[in-house]
């Protein structure tokens, strides 16, 4: 079946613009997860939402941030007044129960 | 003390060796337990559970030790494919929230 989708593949935005992530998790998968990943370095816990429970929004880093999952199924990611450090490798991944998690392919953002 | 811990290395092994990798992880409440590889530029992909008993899966065999807190990843006859990070993950009982390793860098070598 079709796996967790994740799009723009690639965004490049200038420094102060604001930009949205989407993520399409698998069908049925009630855990969704937002990561990032900086090159080289390790994955970063942004927000998890799991079934209609109020999200745990502990990992994101500031306030110009933030998520939302509409239906129990699709995501979007938003950064506000995007900066250069926010430029990383967006990851989302979903899962259903006790399974783990498979992940999206990500996006590649880019803030110039 | 970190969460979860794992020997960055790399581990430069030549084809056809036998590598392992341990993972500890802190939270004695932790509950299930996954090894995921990562390619270079690529999402993690899950590479198998590791459950009480142990488990197989082909070349690859995962380990639990509870008593210590570590998990283990036995790559038996490497091959040039398995090049790869591999990420350890922790869930804790009760909570959908899982801790990634920051991964183990595999180099199998001709």
């Amino acid at each position: 079946g079709a796996g967790v989708s994740q799009s723009p593949s690639n965004k490049v935005t200038e420094k102060g613009k604001d930009v949205e992530l989407r993520c399409d998790p698998i069908s049925g998968h009630t855990a969704l997860y937002w990561y990032r990943q900086s090159l080289g370095q390790g994955l970063e816990f942004l927000i998890y939402f799991q079934g209609n429970s109020a999200p745990d929004k502990s990992g994101l880093p500031s306030d110009r941030f933030s998520a939302e999952r509409t239906g129990g199924s699709v995501s979007t990611l938003t950064i506000q007044r995007t900066q250069q450090e926010d430029s990383a490798v967006y990851l989302c991944a979903s899962s259903l129960g006790e399974t783990g998690q498979y992940f999206g392919p990500g996006t590649r953002l880019t803030v110039t | 003390r970190k969460e979860v811990e794992q020997d960055p290395g790399p581990f430069n092994v030549p084809e056809g060796a036998t590598v392992a990798f341990n993972c500890t992880y802190s939270n004695s409440a932790s509950q299930s337990f996954f090894w995921y590889r990562q390619d270079c530029r690529k999402e993690p992909k899950l590479l198998m559970s590791v459950y009480s008993s142990g488990n197989e899966d082909g070349r690859f065999t995962a380990q639990l030790n509870r008593a210590s807190q570590y998990i283990s990843l036995l790559i038996r006859d490497s091959k040039l494919s398995d090049s790869a990070t591999y990420l350890c993950v922790v869930k804790v009982r009760g909570y959908q929230k899982v801790t990634f390793g920051t991964g183990t860098k595999l180099q199998v070598i001709p």
